[in-house]
């Protein structure tokens, strides 16, 4: 089986623009989360999709937003982009929601420049 | 304070050497992973625990809820086990992810 993939790999863009990321889960996963990595703030949760359903969203403002289509795979938006954007943005997908317990597969990431 | 700890932030060792890395939670949790994130910055999950112990090859972990703490060890250990090692706990309540900070090993020949 594939595993999750990612793209672009990499993106430099400059602040106020918009910048679209994609995840495709592996096949037959449903449930796909995403997370930002910083070397300041570590790892943080931004948030799940179900079903096409939003279930679960970190402490991120509105700027933040994603979506999932019908195949499972899933895009993140973010909006009127800042410097402290900059980071490598990590999707995992699962069977089920993670509440579940379900193992986790991490894709390779998009790492976000923001000049 | 941040709901999940570890320890060390650093750790060099020796190959062959054993080596355990802490996590310390405040939170009351369904479950903890383990990840594993190498240079470059692919994360593999390792281990998912909501009680007692695992063991994958040299990778053993383990975690005691009553004290909200989990360990994981690296027996015989090798420099291709050089990699930052996350810890990340699943709420009950809240449905998402609280991460560690990482911890760095560095395995030297």
């Amino acid at each position: 089986k594939a595993g999750v993939t990612q793209t672009p790999r990499y993106l430099i863009k400059t602040r106020g623009q918009q910048v679209t990321l994609s995840c495709s889960p592996i096949s037959g996963h449903r449930s796909v989360s995403w997370y930002q990595q910083t070397p300041g703030q570590g790892l943080q949760f931004l948030f799940e999709y179900f079903s096409e359903t939003q279930r679960n969203k970190g402490n991120f403002p509105g700027r933040f937003s994603g979506r999932q289509f019908s195949n499972s795979r899933s895009e993140m938006n973010v909006s009127t982009l800042e410097l402290g954007d900059s980071a490598l943005y990590l999707c995992a997908s699962s069977l089920a929601p993670t509440l579940r317990k379900e193992t986790q597969y991490f894709g390779p990431g998009t790492r976000l420049l923001v000049l | 304070k941040n709901e999940v700890e570890q320890s060390p932030q650093n750790l060099t060792a020796q190959e062959g050497e054993f080596i355990t890395i802490n996590c310390s939670y405040s939170v009351g949790i369904s479950a903890l992973h383990w990840l594993q994130q190498h240079p470059g910055g692919g994360i593999v999950s390792l281990f998912m625990l909501s009680s007692g112990k695992k063991k994958h090859g040299r990778l053993i972990a383990t975690i005691n809820i009553q004290e909200k703490h989990s360990s994981l060890h690296i027996t015989a250990s090798h420099p291709r086990d050089s990699a930052v090692y996350i810890c990340a706990v699943m709420r009950e309540a809240g449905n998402q992810f609280y991460f560690g900070t990482g911890t760095s090993l560095t395995v030297i020949p």
